[in-house]
């Protein structure tokens, strides 16, 4: 079944503890995606990545870092992680920018 | 900076009433205009992708156009199940910026029998 993987889909963590949030696709895609979703701010782009070892920033990259070392994963790492940063992240992944892209379940932050 | 707003928020309808949600948006070189379906707990599903002006798209009760300003989600004699939120998002730009995706806040749809 094609799918995008995210793991953990829940994670209670306090500040300044580094945390990892992995991200794995089955479909050979080479664009993927991580967004935020906040409530009346909708879902905001935080980095892209059009094929391995290509990454770039999107509209919210600060606090966050990405890698993308194999095609089919695309880990987000907060290195520091502060309140500001509890959320709902979604990573997403397309054949290419401009086509389509399947999204996972979310994975629910929450920074104490 | 690219823009895009939807209306309305929020919108009720009984069983079988038609209606459409707009999708305005701000861009410079439009490359794609993407409806997405949203359930609670999970992430968007994609329904329809639009690029360029007097294009439309039909699935189902949904049909999907779209002008040089705007995009419109009309939903024909909707059901119980058309329930969700229904988010657009543009991918515009000329150069690596065009790989960005901006999305609407959304509206939330709820058909009642």
């Amino acid at each position: 079944e094609a799918q995008v993987t995210q793991n953990p889909r829940y994670l209670i963590t306090v500040t300044g503890k580094k945390l990892t949030v992995t991200c794995s696709q089955n479909m050979n895609h080479e664009y993927m995606s991580w967004y935020r979703q906040d409530p009346g701010l909708g879902l905001r782009q935080i980095y892209y990545s059009m094929n391995v070892e290509v990454t770039d920033k999107g509209d919210v990259p600060e606090g966050y870092k990405v890698s993308r070392k194999e095609k089919r994963n695309f880990p987000l790492i907060l290195e520091s992680p502060s309140p500001n940063q509890t959320s709902l992240y979604f990573c997403a992944s397309s054949l290419g920018a401009n086509q389509p892209q399947h999204f996972g379940d979310g994975t629910r932050l929450s920074i104490l | 900076e690219d823009q895009v707003t939807q209306s309305p928020e929020a919108l009720r309808l009984q069983e079988g009433e038609s209606s459409s949600l707009n999708c305005s948006y701000t861009v410079s070189g439009l490359r794609g205009l993407f409806w997405y379906r949203q359930d609670p707990g999970k992430g968007p599903e994609f329904l329809f992708t639009l690029y360029s002006a007097g294009e439309e798209k039909e699935k189902e009760r949904l049909k999907a156009t779209l002008t040089k300003k705007e995009s419109f989600l009309h939903i024909t004699a909707p059901k119980p199940e058309d329930s969700a939120t229904y988010l657009c998002a543009v991918r515009a730009g000329y150069t690596g910026t065009a790989s960005k995706l901006t999305f609407g806040t959304g509206t939330r749809l709820q058909v009642t029998l």
